[in-house]
């Protein structure tokens, strides 16, 4: 089982380039959400998706933006990278919301460096 | 707004001591509940949940959880720490109360286990 796979786990962009960091789980999963982690601040939520075609914003949205076209599929995009959007990243899913009686499965994370 | 409070940055235990990690939150409604477990490199993963009912939860690896609504606390204990134990955990809130967005995440504690 595959589970939720995050692609890449490292990257490093200069200031004012644009990615996409990848989320895809094969557990038909409805609910998806990004979170990032920074030092001693925990996990923060970004955006969220109940659904295809539905997304919506978390605590902190600035600067990024998601869209969800399949099922299976929650991509991450930064527009115009800034060396604040240095952070850990967390792809997370679960059958429904994350704060009803679901467990919420976690990718391995992707450690993007912006100089 | 809810929030999650892990007075402790560091703890260190002697393999084989018992654990408490602490847990304060603020949250209007009956809260959600979550502790989760994070390795050096990994994602998340879900120790164990609270909704209601039985005050005391137990989860996965041997540690268990207690709700004590009159001291908004919710810490997590484990009778005999393993080496294998050492890792970050933080403790969660539901953001929704049943709804789809998120977890509001305290900052952590780090868990060292002395030999």
């Amino acid at each position: 089982n595959a589970g939720v796979t995050q692609t890449p786990k490292f990257q490093v962009l200069k200031t004012g380039q644009s990615m996409t960091l990848q989320c895809a789980q094969d557990m038909n999963h409805e609910y998806m959400s990004w979170y990032r982690q920074d030092p001693g601040m925990g996990l923060r939520l970004i955006h969220y998706s109940v659904g295809a075609g539905i997304t919506d914003q978390g605590e902190v949205p600035n600067g990024y933006n998601v869209s969800r076209s399949t099922t299976e599929d929650f991509p991450l995009r930064l527009l115009s990278a800034a060396p604040s959007q240095t952070s850990v990243y967390f792809c997370a899913s679960s059958r429904q919301g994350a704060s009803t009686n679901e467990k919420l499965f976690f990718g391995s994370g992707t450690q993007l460096s912006v100089l | 707004a809810q929030s999650v409070t892990q007075p402790d940055i560091h703890i260190t235990v002697s393999e084989g001591a018992s654990l408490e990690l602490r847990c304060n939150y603020s949250y209007g409604a009956t809260p959600y509940l979550f502790w989760y477990v994070q390795s050096p490199g990994q994602g998340l993963q879900l120790l164990l949940k609270y909704f209601s009912g039985d005050t005391l939860v137990q989860g996965i690896k041997g540690f268990e959880a207690e709700f004590k609504r009159s001291q908004s606390s919710f810490n997590l204990r484990k009778p005999s720490v393993h080496w294998s134990d050492a890792a970050e955990y933080f403790c969660a809130v539901g953001r929704g109360g049943g709804g789809a967005d998120g977890l509001t995440f305290g900052k952590g504690t780090h868990l060292i286990i002395q030999p």
